[in-house]
């Protein structure tokens, strides 16, 4: 059981590259989300996901694309990454937005320069 | 909207000693959890506690307890005994326990707790 596990750890883009992050859990949960860690900001709510084939936009959501095709998986992409983009990245599931309960992933650290 | 504040950006303690982290929220649902959150150096998000508004006693979870004043939307963290190990940046966090929350977490800024030996 890996939990909640996030590809890659560490990553370096220039302006205006994309990539997709990944984020796997193998506990059969219905929630994920994706937050951005900032210095002095705490963690701020991208996009979440109620279930396989849903996604909807959080708090910060502009510059971002989440898709959520088989329910252990949720991406996130930047299609054109801005420095602004320079964050902390983590995925969080849980058996349903009910449960009190959110597992993090290990975190993304992704600069863009 | 839901905000969380943690006035404290640092906060030393001397090993063994007791230290309080400061979190205030400001909400106009009566329903919600309240936790704090653990992030040490590795990065990795620990949840060390969490409160039912409902519930009037406060929750403890062995050196860790909470302050929870619920007309005064205060909510602090006591950490007991402090150990070398509890050096970490703590968040405090709100989540509505409504459906319509969707899970989503409301964080404050953070406080980074350093340990004296």
């Amino acid at each position: 059981n890996a939990g909640v596990t996030q590809t890659p750890k560490f990553r370096v883009l220039k302006t205006g590259q994309s990539m997709t992050l990944l984020c796997a859990q193998d506990m059969n949960h219905e929630y994920m989300s994706w937050y951005r860690q900032d210095p002095g900001m705490g963690l701020r709510l991208i996009h979440y996901s109620v279930g396989e084939g849903t996604t909807a936009k959080g708090e910060v959501p502009d510059g971002y694309n989440v898709s959520r095709l088989k329910k252990q998986n949720f991406l996130l992409g930047l299609e054109s990454a801005a420095p602004s983009q320079t964050s902390v990245y983590f995925c969080a599931s849980s058996y349903s937005p009910a449960t009190y309960e959110q597992y993090f992933g290990p975190g993304t650290r992704l600069t863009v320069t | 909207a839901q905000t969380v504040t943690q006035s404290q950006p640092e906060m030393s303690v001397q090993e063994a000693e007791t230290v309080t982290l400061s979190c205030t929220y400001d909400t106009s649902e009566s329903d919600y959890y309240l936790f704090w959150y653990k992030q040490p150096p590795s990065r990795q998000m620990i949840l060390v506690i969490r409160q039912e508004a409902y519930k009037q006693q406060n929750a403890t979870e062995n050196r860790f307890s909470v302050n929870f004043q619920k007309a005064a939307k205060s909510f602090s963290l006591k950490i007991s005994d402090s150990q070398l190990g509890d050096a970490a940046m703590y968040f405090c966090a709100y989540r509505y326990a409504g459906g319509t929350s969707y899970g989503k977490l409301t964080f404050g800024q953070g406080t980074i707790l350093t340990v004296h030996p």
